[in-house]
């Protein structure tokens, strides 16, 4: 049973234009959600990271939002640059259980961002 | 500056052959984890561990086992490769109390003929 689910499946836009990637989960356990970033041939790098009492967090170009009643957050990347062509993943984790950080991860986006 | 190393980059293996697929953690940390990435299905967990010679089942467990005898070493085990097991294995480690900042390796493609 899938319980993050993300979309799109694969995302093109233009260098300067917005990129939005979007998550749901269904496990109200989970009390930490990161994203991670993904390059052709290297494994995968937490990006940012955001906890479930705050409605946003920046770094840099990067946002997410959250939002706890729709059990819903999303990645935003402003002003989006050929650079940041890679897979993102976003994942949940019950960071204060016993489940000693298992993530979950969503299936990814593959992020191409054109010249 | 922190590093997970895999043994192979790519692997190519007949069925039914024994696959040992070998990580190795410089960071001390406590959890160590084994995923194959498939296109369409995101990261599924095969096992963890959180401790020498502790094991956990991961969410797609079936036909691979664990060995975890040092800390700073995680190895996968196909006893006896399949075709479906045609997959990218990612292994990455982890603080015990910093589960949601995973370092990941750069993964083994294993192909199985």
């Amino acid at each position: 049973q899938q319980q993050v689910k993300q979309s799109p499946q694969s995302l093109i836009v233009q260098k300067g234009g917005i990129s939005i990637i979007n998550c749901a989960y269904e496990n109200t356990a989970f009390d930490y959600f990161p994203w991670y970033q993904q390059f052709p041939g290297k494994g995968p790098a937490l990006l940012i990271a955001i906890r479930p009492d705050v409605s946003e967090k920046k770094e840099g170009r990067f946002t997410i939002s959250f939002n706890k009643s729709a059990k819903q957050f999303s990645l935003h990347i402003m002003d989006s640059q050929p650079g940041d062509s890679a897979t993102y993943f976003c994942a949940a984790i019950n960071a204060g259980g016993t489940s000693y950080g298992k993530l979950t991860f969503g299936q990814g986006t593959i992020l191409t961002v054109h010249p | 500056d922190v590093k997970v190393t895999q043994s192979s980059r790519y692997l190519v293996k007949r069925t039914g052959e024994k696959v040992f697929l070998e990580c190795v953690q410089d960071m001390d940390h406590e959890n160590m984890f084994w995923y194959r990435q498939d296109p369409g299905l995101g990261l599924r967990l095969i096992y963890f561990s959180y401790d020498v010679k502790m094991k956990e089942k991961g969410d797609i467990p079936e036909g691979y086992s664990v060995s975890r005898e040092k800390k700073e070493r995680f190895s996968l085990i196909l006893e006896s490769a399949s075709t479906n097991q045609t997959s990218m294995y990612l292994c990455a480690s982890s603080r015990l109390d910093r589960g949601y900042e995973q370092y990941f390796g750069p993964g083994t493609r294993l192909t199985v003929t």
